[in-house]
């Protein structure tokens, strides 16, 4: 079952600039979390923000989450071209099972 | 390397074949996943494994059978598959219990191609 929807499917920036994903969610939930794959790789875990926090940092990368709207956002700052790849964000809510559902994923092309 | 390692990284076959996914980790993790990726889908969750114990199959047809003989190794065994079956087949690994806060750890996956 599908859980979390990303947006914008696909984006198209140029090394320097930022790049905003968002994700929204149907359900509760006790953490979201975010990942990257890179093209038909395995995922690396980026960030995990519980649910009650409503920021959280680490690098370039910056996370906002609104449990009232049931939505993330994923923030990278100053693009790289080797930030290239898919971005998925990913909930779980222990309550049923403790399974992570992930989104779609938005696919991110930074071009030098 | 993440610590998540999968055998064979990719793997043809027929459909009257029996071939099997291996999946190791030395994380020390209790969880074990197997996800099914394909394309313009979101990630599929298959199977949990919680302390060898399986606690989710998610309505998974039974040509998968999955194998965990310790919280180590997870086997995805395959047989009579379908052309659509064809994906990528991500293994994850988690903490669980207390240390549930915590990503999880994917492999690299195996590429599937059913013919």
């Amino acid at each position: 079952s599908q859980q979390g929807e990303e947006d914008p499917q696909a984006l198209s920036i140029q090394e320097g600039e930022n790049a905003t994903m968002n994700c929204s969610y149907k359900t509760s939930i006790n953490n979201l979390q975010w990942y990257r794959q890179n093209s038909g790789r395995g995922l690396v875990h980026l960030i995990l923000i519980r649910s009650n926090e409503r920021e959280k940092h680490s690098g370039r990368l910056r996370v906002t989450l609104d449990t009232s709207k049931k939505s993330s956002s994923l923030l990278i700052t100053a693009s790289r071209a080797a930030d290239t790849a898919s971005y998925f964000c990913a909930t779980i809510d222990y309550n049923q099972g403790g399974k992570l559902i992930f989104g779609q994923g938005t696919e991110l092309s930074v071009k030098p | 390397e993440t610590g998540v390692t999968q055998t064979p990284r990719h793997l043809v076959m027929g459909m009257t074949n029996k071939k099997s996914l291996k999946c190791e980790q030395h994380l020390g993790h209790n969880a074990m996943y197997w996800y099914k990726q394909s394309a313009k889908k979101p990630l599929e969750l298959m199977f949990v494994y919680n302390f060898k114990e399986q606690t989710e199959n998610n309505s998974v047809p039974s040509r998968f059978s999955p194998e965990c003989p310790n919280s180590s190794h997870l086997f995805l065994h395959l047989h009579t598959l379908q052309p659509e079956d064809s994906a990528l087949y991500l293994c994850a690994s988690s903490g669980g219990g207390s240390n549930r806060d915590y990503g999880y750890t994917f492999g690299s996956g195996t590429r599937l191609t059913v013919v």
